[in-house]
């Protein structure tokens, strides 16, 4: 079965400008959460999505946005982009909702850098 | 704040031998622990978990153990192979996931 899928794998852009990733769950999975990791701060949670609605939110600014659609597919957006935000941006999904508690599945990432 | 963190940055073992991989957590209330693992390249991958109501879980080559009342756990890796080495992450979750800055593991032939 195929894995948890992110797009785009790698991109650039420049301070201002905003970035929309992409994630495809594990079929079946209705989870899926977001997380930055950077050197610095290590793996840090963003949100996570079930059934389209954002079940918990981590300690990010609002210009760190997202959403699931009714295939599960999540999107996640970050809009006036600082350089501090350059980063690999993993989307996990699991079976379970909720308190995130079961197996996560992860993608192998989204590496963004902001010039 | 509270959060779950790591003793050692890196870890430095030779093959064959076993590997302590250590992790401290802060929030008492905690329910359920994970070990990830992260090779170059690659996301985390899930190793094994436990419960709060457990002291300890196996899997294969894999323990880890839960010291509720010092809050500390532990991943230990039997006959660790160069195929091993990678960043170690240990998480706790509550509400949501928290990860720890994560151990570096390199095995030596």
């Amino acid at each position: 079965k195929a894995g948890v899928t992110q797009t785009p794998r790698y991109l650039i852009k420049t301070r201002g400008q905003q970035v929309t990733l992409s994630c495809s769950p594990i079929s079946g999975h209705r989870s899926v959460s977001w997380y930055q990791q950077t050197p610095g701060q290590g793996l840090q949670f963003l949100f996570e999505y079930f059934s389209e609605t954002q079940r918990n939110k981590g300690n990010f600014p609002g210009r760190f946005s997202g959403r699931q659609f009714s295939n599960s597919r999540s999107e996640m957006n970050v809009s006036t982009l600082e350089l501090g935000d350059s980063a690999l941006y993993l989307c996990a999904s699991s079976l379970a909702a909720g308190r995130m508690d079961g197996e996560l599945f992860f993608g192998e990432g989204s590496r963004l850098t902001v010039l | 704040g509270e959060s779950v963190g790591l003793h050692l940055p890196t870890l430095s073992v030779q093959e064959g031998d076993n590997s302590i991989i250590n992790c401290a957590y802060s929030n008492s209330a905690s329910d359920y622990f994970i070990w990830y693992k992260q090779e170059s390249g690659k996301g985390p991958q899930f190793i094994i978990d436990i419960r709060s109501n457990m002291d300890k879980r196996q899997g294969q080559r894999v323990t880890v153990l839960l010291n509720k009342t010092v809050k500390h756990l532990s991943l230990q890796i039997a006959a660790t192979q160069p195929g091993d080495s990678a960043v170690y992450f240990c998480a706790e979750t509550l509400n949501d996931m928290r990860f720890g800055a994560g151990t570096r593991l390199t095995v030596k032939p």
